[in-house]
């Protein structure tokens, strides 16, 4: 079957730097995604990484290894702003996407 | 430009009711999906079209339902509502383009139609 693990819940401090990890079991493995949602919020995309790597957007930060199905979203300097739940997203050969649960960021100040 | 519109942002059924709920891609865009989003939950996966087609279609009993228009808008309906229908329903579009690629992996979310089963 198709699954994504996430943790469900990060504590970080502001200004300080924050991983999350996304681990993936499924077929046709075609690329992976990174969104943003805020409490009440609609989900926002951050980034998407196909190959190998990190890709690199401002504070924001993802990479992807596709021989240990693992990527994580890295985000510097913290600020109260980025306290959200964030989402990894599996697309697949067949066009469908696999999400995880979500992880929800709490930055203390 | 416009981004993704869905309609009505908030309503409140009652169980046994029906409902539709439309979403308005941004123009250009093909592909259409649908989700479903509880309190603390995460993004459960309905169906996505494509041109007018149901390409996917997540785990969901046959009283939810979707279809596609030519201009790509979109409508979902659920049957013979019950409590735990009560979610906030997302409308996402891409500028898929029938090939993968990294378009097709962006999805703009609108904000939602909340519903709410009495």
């Amino acid at each position: 079957g198709q699954s994504l693990e996430q943790p469900s819940e990060v504590t970080a401090v502001e200004g300080a730097i924050v991983q999350i990890n996304c681990t993936y079991q499924t077929s046709g493995f075609y690329g992976l995604s990174w969104y943003q949602q805020h409490d009440g919020g609609a989900p926002t995309f951050l980034s998407y990484n196909a190959l190998d790597g990190l890709e690199e957007t401002g504070r924001f930060s993802s990479f992807l290894s596709r021989s240990d199905s693992y990527g994580y979203l890295l985000l510097q300097e913290l600020q109260m702003k980025d306290s959200a739940s964030y989402f990894c997203a599996v697309s697949r050969s067949n066009y469908q996407l696999i999400w995880g649960a979500g992880t929800k960021l709490i930055i203390k100040p | 430009k416009a981004g993704v519109t869905q309609t009505p942002r908030y309503l409140i059924k009652t169980r046994g009711q029906q409902v539709t709920l439309s979403c308005s891609p941004i123009s250009g865009h093909r592909s259409v999906s649908w989700y479903q989003q509880t309190p603390g939950q995460g993004l459960q996966f309905l169906f996505e079209y494509f041109s007018e087609t149901q390409r996917n279609k997540g785990n969901f009993p046959g009283r939810f339902s979707g279809r596609q228009f030519s201009n790509s808008r979109s409508e979902m309906n659920v049957s013979t509502l019950e409590l735990g229908d009560s979610a906030l329903y997302l409308c996402a579009s891409s500028s898929a383009s029938g090939r993968q690629g990294s378009g097709a992996n962006v999805l703009t979310f609108g904000a939602g139609s909340r519903l709410t089963v009495l």
